[in-house]
């Protein structure tokens, strides 16, 4: 049974350019969950959907947006990419809002 | 002050050692929980809980909702156990919603 998959597994982008990352859940998972890990701190929250709404948003900029999708996938955009930007970004999905979170491998970003 | 604590930051033990890692939180949470990340960045989800103790193999967790305290235990430590440890806890954010804040994690060197 796969798990939670994300692509791609690592990413080059220009400062200014814009970046989509997606997120495939566990199947019959109905809520996702976004977050931002800088190299040597904890994973910091940006986004939670369930259902197709978003239930959470962390201390990001306008410049963070994400959706998720019918089939329970989810993108992660970020506009006007900065050097600061750079970082692994982790999804997790659990079945509710309350339960277990399983994560994905990551996406790794580095802005140049 | 973060809102998650760890300690040790940094950890080596040699091969068979008990390994005890702290976590402690200052928020209401609804659960917390042990995370486990490899150097290639994926999220292992070790355990989840809101009271009292948690065995898995050489694994255990404990927690004190009281004193807002937490403890991860490695009997008979490996090589393989090294990685980094990292402390969530799931509080409410929102109407129906959860959010997990992380701890900065602590580095694991088990040496032979």
């Amino acid at each position: 049974d796969a798990g939670v998959t994300q692509s791609p597994t690592h990413l080059i982008k220009t400062r200014g350019q814009h970046v989509t990352l997606r997120c495939s859940p566990i199947s019959g998972h109905k809520s996702v969950s976004w977050y931002q890990q800088v190299l040597g701190q904890g994973p910091q929250f940006i986004f939670q959907y369930y259902e197709k709404e978003e239930r959470g948003r962390g201390n990001f900029p306008d410049r963070f947006s994400a959706r998720q999708f019918p089939n329970y996938s989810s993108e992660l955009n970020v506009n006007a990419l900065l050097l600061g930007d750079s970082a692994l970004y982790l999804c997790a999905s659990s079945l509710y809002l309350s339960l277990e979170a399983f994560f994905g491998q990551g996406t790794r970003l580095t802005v140049v | 002050k973060n809102e998650v604590e760890q300690s040790p930051q940094n950890l080596t033990a040699q091969e068979g050692e008990f390994i005890t890692i702290n976590c402690s939180y200052s928020v209401g949470i609804s659960a917390l929980h042990w995370l486990q990340q490899h150097p290639g960045g994926g999220i292992v989800s070790l355990f989840m809980l809101s009271s009292g103790k948690k065995k898995h193999g050489r694994l255990i967790a404990t927690i004190n909702i009281q004193e807002k305290h937490s403890s991860l235990h490695i009997t008979a430590s490996h090589p393989r156990d090294s990685a980094v440890y990292i402390c969530a806890v799931r509080s409410r954010s929102g109407a129906g919603s959860y959010q997990l804040t992380f701890g900065k994690g602590t580095k694991l060197s088990v040496i032979p």
